[in-house]
C-alpha cells in the first residue's frame, strides 16, 4: 500500500512569495489533515478535511494561507504572501475516518523563507 | 496551559537497555485518546501506541508499552530492549473527545548509545 506522498520535499522562497505543496493521502482514506511544525515544537494542525469538506481550519491564518481538497482525494495548500515565520516543516496525514485513532503522516515539505 | 507536557528534551539509552519518555496532559473530558508518533531524521511520523481514556489495561505494541496513569494524567512511553534505530524524536498527542484537534507535546529526542 502506498503512503502518504508529499511534494516538494524542501523549498526556499523569499519572504512575501507565494508557495504551494501538495499532497496525496492513502488511497480511500477519507480524511485529510495539514500539520505546521516549527523547529523544536510539535506539529499544529492547520486544517482538516473529510473527503472534500473542510471540518476544522481554526487554527489556519487565513489572511495567507489557503488550502482545498478538490475531489476529495489529493490537497493542496498555499502561502501567500510568506513571512520569515512561516519557515517549517508542513506535514499532510490521512486517515480512514475523523474517528480513526491512526493517522498517517507524509514524508513533509521543509520550507525555507529568507 | 498546556494539554501535552513532554519534561525530557533529550534522553539518552544504553542499547538492549529499557528507557522511558514521560508524558503528561490536561484535559476536563473524560473521554480521550493519547498517542506516542516517533519522527526519525528523515520527517516523517510514525505511529506507535495508542491508548483510549476507557481502556483499562495499559496499551502494548511490540517493544512498546505505555504506562497509563489516569489519575495522575500521564501517559509515558517505554521502550524495551532499545536498539539503534530507536534513536529518534518521539512525541506524544491527545485527541479529545471526538474532536478534531490532536494536540502534540515539544518532544523527546531519543539517542541510542551502542
Amino acid at each position: 500500500e502506498a503512503g502518504v506522498a508529499q511534494s516538494p520535499r524542501y523549498k526556499i522562497i523569499e519572504k512575501r512569495q507565494s508557495v504551494a505543496f501538495w499532497c496525496n493521502p492513502i488511497s480511500g482514506h477519507a480524511t485529510l489533515y495539514w500539520y505546521q511544525q516549527i523547529l523544536g515544537q510539535g506539529p499544529k494542525l492547520l486544517i482538516q478535511f473529510q473527503n472534500n469538506g473542510v471540518v476544522d481550519d481554526s487554527q489556519l491564518p487565513k489572511d495567507r494561507f489557503s488550502a482545498e481538497r478538490l475531489k476529495g482525494v489529493d490537497s493542496t495548500l498555499k502561502i501567500q504572501p510568506a513571512k520569515l515565520e512561516d519557515s517549517a516543516v508542513y506535514l499532510c496525514a490521512s486517515s480512514l475516518s475523523p474517528s480513526s485513532y491512526e493517522q498517517y503522516f507524509g514524508p513533509g515539505t521543509r520550507l525555507t523563507v529568507t | 496551559a498546556q494539554k501535552i507536557t513532554q519534561t525530557q528534551p533529550g534522553m539518552f539509552v544504553q542499547e538492549k537497555e529499557a528507557v522511558t519518555l514521560d508524558c503528561t496532559y490536561d484535559t476536563s473530558d473524560q473521554s480521550y485518546g493519547l498517542f506516542w508518533y516517533k519522527q526519525p531524521s528523515s520527517g516523517e511520523m510514525i505511529f506507535l501506541i495508542y491508548q483510549g481514556s476507557y481502556d483499562e489495561q495499559n496499551a502494548t505494541e511490540g517493544r512498546y508499552s505505555l504506562n497509563f496513569q489516569k489519575a495522575r494524567k500521564s501517559a509515558n512511553l517505554v521502550i524495551s530492549a532499545s536498539q539503534l534505530g530507536d534513536s529518534a524524536m518521539y512525541f506524544c498527542a491527545m485527541r479529545e473527545g471526538t474532536g478534531n484537534q490532536f494536540y502534540f507535546g515539544t518532544g523527546t529526542s531519543l539517542t541510542v548509545i551502542p
